[in-house]
């Protein structure tokens, strides 16, 4: 079974700085892992994705994600915070095999001008 | 491509009343997801379909709760009847024949009121 854990469900950050989200994940079997984005009123979209290959996978809007086994994390992080990137955060798993995909709680990212 | 379309976006009954929302799948996608997300309780997974086939609906909360895939471009969500507790945003989400562990494309939701 998959299951993924996102630490804060509210994060702010000022204009500028450093945006960093953490998602755990659980899986009896090598992960794929992804983040998706929602902006206000909007269906999620898909951010970045971990399959197999490059642990640091880079996504749209210059974000990117570090996929570290031992930790068990998928941290999503972006150097410079801008005000459009206010908006909802998720955290997902499933398996190669699986056909579900497990979605964290989601992170509110507040960015302050 | 238009994406997946959802309708209506609103859709505010009264409790007892029978619901339905309507999803189009993008073209060439050969699964369909229904998720439901509240505050409480997040994006759930209610059904989801493989080739117009219902493969896993152990997510829908209750036998008030049914959806269909009649066909490839198309899938329904119908409550019936409604309650206050199924207040929520209602997404729909496909997914390429090449799997569904690739992306899910989702839908811009309908958001249904109960009263």
């Amino acid at each position: 079974a998959q299951s993924v854990t996102q630490l804060g469900s509210h994060v702010s950050v000022s204009e500028g700085a450093l945006v960093l989200l953490r998602c755990n994940y659980s899986s009896s079997v090598p992960p794929y892992l992804f983040w998706y984005v929602q902006y206000p009123n909007q269906g999620l979209q898909l951010l970045l994705k971990y399959t197999t290959g490059a642990t640091l996978v880079k996504g749209i809007n210059g974000f990117e994600a570090e996929f570290k086994k031992s930790e068990t994390s998928f941290h999503l992080t972006k150097p410079s915070a801008h005000m459009s990137d206010a908006a909802e955060y998720f955290c997902a798993v499933t398996a190669p095999t699986g056909n579900q995909f497990y979605f964290g709680t989601g992170t509110s990212l507040t960015v302050i001008p | 491509d238009a994406g997946v379309i959802q309708s209506p976006r609103h859709e505010v009954t009264e409790m007892g009343q029978e619901v339905t929302l309507r999803c189009k799948p993008i073209s060439g996608h050969d699964y369909l997801f229904w998720y439901r997300q509240t505050m409480m309780r997040g994006l759930e997974l209610l059904i989801y379909f493989n080739n117009n086939v219902p493969i896993d609906d152990s997510g829908m909360p209750e036998d008030r709760f049914s959806a269909k895939m009649p066909n490839a471009s198309f899938s329904t969500l119908k409550i019936q009847p409604s309650e206050p507790r199924d207040s929520a945003v209602y997404f729909c989400a496909s997914s390429p024949r090449s799997g569904p562990y690739n992306e899910q494309f989702f839908g811009p939701g309908t958001r249904l009121t109960v009263l």
